[in-house]
């Protein structure tokens, strides 16, 4: 089983900085499967980014993925008020499917 | 657009069975892997099970294999998670997800609210 370690646990920025996220795999992750999810509160998560680096339907430029192998990152170039959330990463290039343990947006 | 309808959620016993049911429209749901995937309390994301477009292939996370069973019907548009022998630990909110399929396993791109399963005496 591939485990996902997310980090930082918790960020914390402030609205218009950069955030970087960063999701590290057990072992190499086939063809770059991995994936980006946002959740809010009390809200489903939402996809952002899939195959590493390709943006789902709809999700603003500001979000970016990037990364092979065992390593990933998902950066925000511009915090909006809205992107304070936990962000989860996922692989499925391996079975059995596994998420990282989340790392989360915090207002500073 | 897509939607994902769940139902289906509540409380239950422990090793009680409750099925959760799932209404997609607005997409081609024949062609389209299904999941649920569940997230406990403050925890994180699991996939729990996911079933092929025809509804031949599915896979199930140990943590469930034996006592839940994912089903499909095509032509209502719907998928199913039955579950039985329920334990605590499965007490999450349970998302129904559409699937797309990646030679290995599928990523998760359109997500249903949610339906909570609390398992408690």
């Amino acid at each position: 089983e591939i485990v996902l370690t997310q980090s930082p646990g918790t960020l914390s920025l402030s609205r218009g900085e950069r955030a970087t996220l960063s999701c590290r795999a057990s072992q190499s992750v086939r063809s770059n499967y991995l994936a980006w999810y946002q959740q809010k509160p009390g809200q489903a998560p939402r996809l952002l980014i899939y195959n590493a680096s390709s943006r789902g339907t709809g999700i603003p430029d500001r979000f970016s993925g990037s990364g092979s192998g065992t390593d990933f990152s998902l950066t925000i170039s511009r915090l909006e008020p809205e992107d304070f959330a936990v962000y989860y990463c996922q692989q499925y290039g391996s079975s059995p499917l596994t998420f990282g343990g989340g790392t989360k947006v915090e207002i500073k | 657009q897509a939607q994902l309808v769940e139902s289906g959620g509540g409380l239950v016993r422990p090793g009680g069975a409750l099925r959760l049911s799932c209404a997609a429209s607005g997409f081609t749901f024949r062609n389209s892997y299904m999941s649920w995937v569940r997230q406990a309390p403050g925890k994180g994301l699991e996939c729990v099970a996911y079933i092929s477009d025809t509804g031949s292939r599915r896979y199930y996370a140990d943590s469930v294999k034996d006592r839940f069973t994912i089903s499909r019907d095509n032509d209502n548009e719907s998928v199913y998670l039955h579950m039985s022998s329920l334990r605590a630990e499965d007490t999450a909110v349970y998302y129904c997800t559409r699937a797309p399929f990646r030679v290995v396993g599928p990523f998760f791109d359109k997500w249903g609210q949610g339906t909570l399963v609390a398992v408690s005496s």
